[in-house]
């Protein structure tokens, strides 16, 4: 069964760096995601994508943070400048464009982003 | 403004009891609900929607617009159901992101 993948499945840099978080979304599947959980918190909506630009996007995700579809399979979210507080697990998801299972996003396993 | 609630953050029960983990919304159009599950060291994965109106494992969750509540029931709990639930709902805006509860924590006792 074709799942979400995630690449790194963590990540650790310095306050201040910039860094790419990398996923590959389900082959025919045309709307994307990033959510982040932070430690003990809930999981929180970050941005949705579709058709080459922004659906939708959090009061979280703010200048620092952007999202481009490179090359037609990978989906990246990028931080430019990592904050202490950035520290959290970032789940990438994407969904079906149509019928029931458009319903479903499928999530990836994750990349533990840690900023010191 | 969306929200999903999710009272108990552990639920502790022995194998064979019934469980009820429960989950109320706020959200002021019409709403589509939701249970991730998240087994140790695995992704979150779709339990059921309210739509569908289907019983995944034994899990059943009727959506009761007049309490705005999508609890999730299960009539005899297995060991194998320990995991973290997470409750969810997806209004009506463009990208249909999902809006989470906290999660419950399910441990079930032999």
């Amino acid at each position: 069964e074709p799942e979400v993948t995630q690449t790194p499945s963590h990540q650790v840099t310095q306050m201040g760096q910039e860094v790419i978080l990398r996923c590959v979304p389900i082959s025919n599947h045309l709307y994307f995601y990033w959510y982040r959980q932070i430690l003990g918190q809930k999981v929180e909506f970050l941005v949705s994508f579709y058709n080459n630009e922004i659906s939708e996007k959090s009061e979280i995700f703010d200048d620092q943070f952007s999202v481009e579809r490179p090359d037609g399979s990978n989906f990246t979210l990028k931080i430019r400048s990592t904050k202490l507080e950035d520290s959290a697990m970032y789940f990438c998801a994407s969904r079906a464009s149509g019928g029931l299972s458009s319903y479903e996003q499928y999530f990836g396993p994750g990349t533990r982003l840690t900023v010191t | 403004a969306q929200r999903v609630t999710q009272p108990e953050k552990l639920l502790s029960v022995f194998k064979g009891a019934p469980v009820e983990l429960k989950c109320n919304y706020s959200y002021s159009g019409s709403p589509e609900l939701f249970w991730y599950v998240q087994y140790s060291r695995q992704r979150l994965q779709l339990l059921l929607r309210h739509i569908s109106r289907e019983s995944i494992k034994g899990f059943t969750a009727d959506l009761n617009k007049g309490e705005t509540s999508f609890h999730l029931k299960k009539p005899f709990a297995q060991e194998e159901d320990s995991a973290m639930y997470y409750c969810a709902l997806s209004g009506d805006n463009a990208g249909n992101m999902l809006t989470f509860g906290g999660g419950t924590r399910l441990m079930v006792k032999p």
